[in-house]
């Protein structure tokens, strides 16, 4: 069973503009969330993560909102540039599985120029 | 400072063939993951070790896929014998108590015809 679920596979937006990348769990032992950024041929990269006691974490153009009665989590960037077009993967951590992490199937994000 | 290194980046085999890949985590960092990347799971973990002990191979496909990791700078992952459906692209990943994030190396991308 999937228990972290990336449901839209691709996304396209346009240069400037927000992307949203969104995220859904089903374990309510899931206390840690993180996104991930992976370009082709290279390996995944840590972006941004959030504690499940908090519902907002920003860094720069790069904000992950969670919603923990949904069990949802969102990737927002602003603005979108080029570099921007990556695979993003979201992770979850459960407060018994030590540094184990479970990873979404990925969504691609394409900026458009 | 060296990130995880992975070995080798692409390897094309024949079906039935045995396959090693390998592994050297970051200095210093005890717990070691296994992933592999497919487009309908996303990053699927296959087995993880701490102090070089396996802890959770739980996600190890069949028994034609082994792990070992005699040491702290050293991992491989064994496949024996090799099918078409196990072409993909392997991970490593390493990290420590120290930190909520995973490192991940650059993967080998395996083909077996």
């Amino acid at each position: 069973d999937q228990q972290v679920k990336q449901n839209s596979p691709s996304l396209s937006v346009q240069e400037g503009r927000i992307s949203i990348l969104n995220c859904d769990y089903t374990n309510s032992m899931f206390d840690y969330f993180l996104w991930y950024k992976k370009y082709p041929a290279e390996g995944p990269t840590f972006l941004i993560s959030i504690s499940s006691i908090k519902d907002k974490n920003e860094d720069g153009r790069f904000t992950v909102f969670l919603n923990k009665s949904a069990k949802h989590l969102s990737l927002h960037i602003v603005p979108s540039q080029p570099g921007d077009s990556a695979v993003y993967f979201c992770a979850a951590r459960s407060i018994q599985g030590a540094q184990k992490l479970v990873f979404g199937q990925g969504t691609r994000l394409t900026i458009n120029p | 400072d060296a990130g995880v290194i992975q070995s080798p980046r692409h390897e094309v085999t024949e079906m039935g063939q045995e396959v090693t890949l390998r592994c050297k985590p970051i200095s210093g960092h005890d717990y070691l993951f296994w992933y592999r990347q497919t487009m309908m799971r996303g990053l699927e973990l296959l087995i993880y070790f701490n102090n070089n002990v396996p802890i959770d191979d739980s996600g190890m496909p069949e028994d034609r896929f082994s792990a070992k990791m005699p040491n702290a700078s050293f991992s491989t992952l064994k496949i024996q014998p090799s099918e078409p459906r196990d072409s993909a692209v392997y991970f490593c990943a390493s990290t420590s108590g120290a930190y909520n994030e995973q490192f991940f190396g650059p993967g080998t991308r395996l083909t077996v015809l």
